[in-house]
């Protein structure tokens, strides 16, 4: 049973569309993540919820609306694409005070 | 200063062979530590917490100096599939893991 699993693992789309990533979790964790990793391989975190309350969000443009419709569920939501939106986002989910579990990826590629 | 710091490297190092990373961070105040692993094209696993005392898992060892706020990462009898970038992680006190850039490694044959 795959622990952080995120659908789809591959997008290709054009720009100024707007596209959705899921997240689902089944280790009970309390918080999830989002991250971005650039071409220059850089991890940065994006959002954080706890319990489906927002605790993190380092200044990403609102064109970014994550979603979490319960704790086991983070969805992320982008509007407008830009070229500069292509990267891999991972989900990661956590309990308190413990490491990440990440998700295999999502690979967004705006022509 | 970047808040957690790593060298990027490229590191190529013989099968066989140990190596060592070292990883600075910039708030003393850090609650928590770990070591990374991220393979080409995957997400990234956890290879180990970092304890004040020390801790060692089986070839890893990992080390903790809170006075000089590094920590760092021990590879012995390094193994082709030790190939990989090593990331730095620091949770600052607020549920928010800091990682680093990462450290590539190849092992070679």
């Amino acid at each position: 049973d795959t622990a952080v699993s995120q659908t789809p693992k591959y997008l290709v789309t054009q720009m100024g569309n707007d596209k959705s990533i899921k997240c689902e979790q089944n280790l009970g964790h309390d918080t999830m993540y989002w991250y971005k990793q650039d071409s220059k391989k850089f991890l940065k975190i994006m959002f954080s919820y706890n319990n489906k309350e927002l605790i993190i969000n380092e200044t990403v443009p609102n064109r970014f609306s994550p979603k979490s419709p319960d704790k086991a569920h983070l969805n992320l939501h982008i509007n407008s694409l830009e070229l500069g939106d292509s990267a891999v986002y991972f989900c990661a989910s956590s309990g308190s005070n413990q490491p990440q579990h990440f998700g295999d990826g999502t690979r967004l590629s705006i022509l | 200063r970047k808040e957690v710091e790593q060298d990027p490297g490229p590191f190529n190092v013989p099968e066989g062979a140990t190596v060592a990373f070292n990883c600075t961070y910039s708030n003393s105040a850090s609650q928590s530590f770990f070591w990374y692993r991220q393979d080409c094209r995957k997400e990234p696993k956890l290879l180990m917490s970092v304890y004040s005392s020390g801790n060692e898992d089986g070839r890893f060892t990992a080390q903790l100096n809170r006075a000089s706020q590094y920590i760092s990462l021990l590879i012995r009898d390094s193994k082709l599939s030790d190939s990989a970038t090593y990331l730095c992680v620091v949770n600052f006190g607020n549920e928010k893991l800091t990682f680093g850039t990462g450290t590539r490694l190849t092992i070679i044959p």
